[in-house]
């Protein structure tokens, strides 16, 4: 059964600061997301990572993915309140997504 | 706009009563999700269909029964709920089952009184 483990769970930085979330997973997969989910709202895509070494930026969020690891990052860099939500990670097994289960990000001024 | 649109968007009900939920997707997608997000919990996958065919059930109880009329709807109907189950109901769709990533809609808060 694939595990998905995030940490911190609870993240609260301040605004200007860098950050790192790992997500760590046991089994073999080729496809790794990562998504946001603001209070009382959907879930929503940032980022699909499909292959060992990828990297991906938007904003002052990057994330990569190490496959030999089972390990994806997601790095904030100088954070701003616009960023607080929670993350989630999510990877593929066969036709089944599993997700973390969250990282809580709170960017204080 | 998310492009899958759920309602209600909340619903409190009582142990006894029958409710459905509803999902519809604009997007032109195959594949269709119901998932559960309890609070301190990951995403808990219920139900997968793919062309209006179920192809997962993830050991959901009987309580909960989907319903896929097309392409674009999902049901999921309910009938004497516990407590337990109060949770966000969250339904998304893909291109393909096996294609991601997957779209959610705002998801519906049921409250089980």
């Amino acid at each position: 059964e694939l595990k998905v483990e995030q940490n911190p769970l609870f993240l609260s930085m301040q605004e200007g600061k860098n950050y790192t979330i790992y997500c760590n997973y046991s089994t073999t997969s080729d496809r790794l997301y990562w998504y946001r989910q603001d209070p009382g709202k959907s879930l929503e895509s940032l980022f699909v990572l499909l292959s060992n070494g990828a990297v991906k930026q938007e904003g002052r969020l990057m994330a990569s993915l190490d496959t030999k690891a089972r390990l994806s990052t997601l790095h904030i860099t100088a954070a701003v309140h616009d960023l607080s939500a929670t993350y989630f990670c999510a990877v593929t097994s066969g036709s089944r997504l599993t997700f973390g289960e969250g990282t809580q990000l709170t960017v204080n001024p | 706009e998310t492009g899958v649109t759920q309602t209600p968007r909340h619903l409190v009900m009582g142990m006894t009563n029958k409710k459905s939920l509803k999902c519809e997707q604009h997007l032109g997608h195959n594949a269709m999700y119901w998932y559960k997000q309890s609070a301190k919990k990951p995403l808990e996958l219920m139900f997968v269909y793919n062309f209006k065919e179920q192809t997962e059930n993830n050991s959901v109880p009987s309580r909960f029964s989907p319903e896929c009329p097309n392409s674009s709807h999902l049901f999921l109907h309910l009938h004497t709920l516990q407590p337990e189950d109060s949770a966000l109901y969250l339904c998304a769709s893909s291109q393909d089952w096996q294609l991601q990533p997957q779209h959610f809609g705002d998801g519906t808060r049921l409250s089980i009184l």
